[in-house]
């Protein structure tokens, strides 16, 4: 199974401010995903990266948000401006073999 | 629309019973269908996946059940352990690797 590290673990913000949250597989990918899950609530996808573009992005995934991969290893979820709305558990995904996905252990995003 | 659900928010089953975690799915044309448990605190880990073209996987321990006529996936753990309390979600492929997760049912183990 694929490995995944993110950084930080949690993260604190004041409303306004941005963040970047990181993502580190083991070895090399070409697919990438972000998901957000609520406290509580169920996994929802953001958005899917492929060969430095995206692909596919949910009504979530608006112009506050970017993605990308900055040095060809490290891939990157930018909020450019967090809402109160914004804190979850953000996790990041790389594709293995047969289309699986395998989550990182996901950053923890409180916005105050 | 996007819609993958669970049929019970909660289920407590004893040490050594088998356990049957059901999810209903609405996209018809999905054709991959991932199940994943989630302990506090941790991502998402895949346990087990099916294709369309199956109706039954096994795995250790753990079997998946598909029934697209009536949109139905199940996941059925034998023997139930204490560490396989956690919360498990289906999941549904919508394509370009988009994973669509039902609400998730909390597995409890009392011994």
């Amino acid at each position: 199974e694929p490995e995944v590290t993110q950084t930080p673990s949690h993260q604190v913000t004041q409303m306004g401010q941005e963040v970047i949250l990181r993502c580190v597989p083991i070895s090399n990918h070409l697919y990438f995903y972000w998901y957000r899950q609520i406290l509580g609530q169920k996994v929802e996808f953001l958005v899917s990266f492929y060969n430095n573009e995206i692909s596919e992005k949910s009504e979530i995934f608006d112009d506050q948000f970017s993605v990308e991969r900055p040095d060809g290893s490290n891939f990157t979820l930018k909020i450019r401006s967090t809402k109160l709305e914004d804190s979850a558990m953000y996790f990041c995904a790389i594709q293995g073999s047969q289309d699986t996905q395998y989550f990182g252990p996901g950053t923890r995003l409180t916005v105050l | 629309g996007e819609s993958v659900g669970l049929h019970l928010p909660t289920l407590s089953v004893q040490e050594g019973d088998n356990s049957i975690i059901n999810c209903a799915y609405s996209n018809s044309a999905s054709d991959y269908f991932i199940w994943y448990k989630q302990e506090s605190g941790k991502g998402p880990q895949f346990i087990i996946d099916i294709r369309s073209n199956m109706d039954k996987r096994q795995g250790q321990r753990v079997t998946v059940l598909l029934n697209k006529t009536v949109k139905h996936l199940s996941l059925q753990i034998a023997a139930t352990q204490p560490g396989d309390s956690a919360v498990y979600f289906c999941a549904e492929n919508f394509g370009l690797g988009k994973l669509i997760f039902g609400q998730g049912t909390t597995l409890q183990v009392k011994p």
